[in-house]
């Protein structure tokens, strides 16, 4: 049962563009939300997050948007860099759930 | 240290075999973690531990799988009689509290069953 989709595997953008990967969620119950940026052989590293109680939270190039009516979410970079190339998750929560559920990812290529 | 540490970083197993995945969490970090991470698909949760409390086993695929939380750091994941669909790069994370501190994850433990 996947909760969490992100339904585009892979995105290509130019180097100054803006990158949005998209992230959609069935379960009204969550109420958390985070995305994680993973290189090859490292594990995921925590990116930005969201809780419900919010449609927008911004730190530097990157904004996260949350429509709770469509249960989507989206991550913005803008402008996008070469380095920001990687697996994107997104993940999503209950605040009494322990676990978290996430996406399968959506590979972002950034070409210079 | 200053990360999550997961031992080995690739292990390559026959069939049939018992694995034992090693997990180091950061210290002080309460909550541990256990995903894995099949190809094309998302991270699957595995298991949590949170402090003295009774883990919650709810996520391990089938009763080959167990885990363990010695001293409430230390944490090993074993598979007994591994089977070909249990290849996958199995992640551990750990946190303050609970998931919505976000997790700090390790480099993960790349299971190959031949």
């Amino acid at each position: 049962d996947q909760q969490v989709k992100q339904n585009s595997p892979s995105l290509s953008v130019q180097e100054g563009r803006i990158s949005i990967l998209n992230c959609d969620y069935t379960n009204s119950m969550f109420d958390y939300f985070l995305w994680y940026k993973k290189y090859p052989a490292e594990g995921p590293t925590f990116l930005i997050s969201i809780s419900s109680i919010k449609d927008k939270n911004e730190d530097g190039r990157f904004t996260v948007f949350l429509n709770k009516s469509a249960k989507h979410l989206s991550l913005h970079i803008v402008p996008s860099q070469p380095g920001d190339s990687a697996v994107y998750f997104c993940a999503a929560s209950d605040y009494n759930n322990n676990d978290m559920r996430f996406g399968a990812g959506t590979r972002l290529t950034v070409k210079p | 240290g200053a990360g999550v540490s997961q031992s080995p970083s690739n292990k390559v197993t026959e069939k049939g075999k018992d694995v034992e995945l090693r997990c180091d969490p950061i210290s002080g970090h309460t909550a541990l973690y256990w995903y894995r991470q099949s190809l094309g698909q998302g991270l699957e949760f595995l298991i949590y531990f949170q402090g003295n409390s009774a883990p919650d086993k709810s996520g391990l695929p089938s009763d080959r799988f167990s885990a363990e939380r010695t001293g409430g750091s230390v944490s090993t994941l074993t598979i007994q009689r591994t089977q070909q669909e249990d290849s996958a790069v199995y992640l551990c994370a750990s946190s303050l509290a609970s998931a919505n501190y976000g997790y700090t994850f390790g480099s993960g433990t790349r299971l190959t069953v031949v």
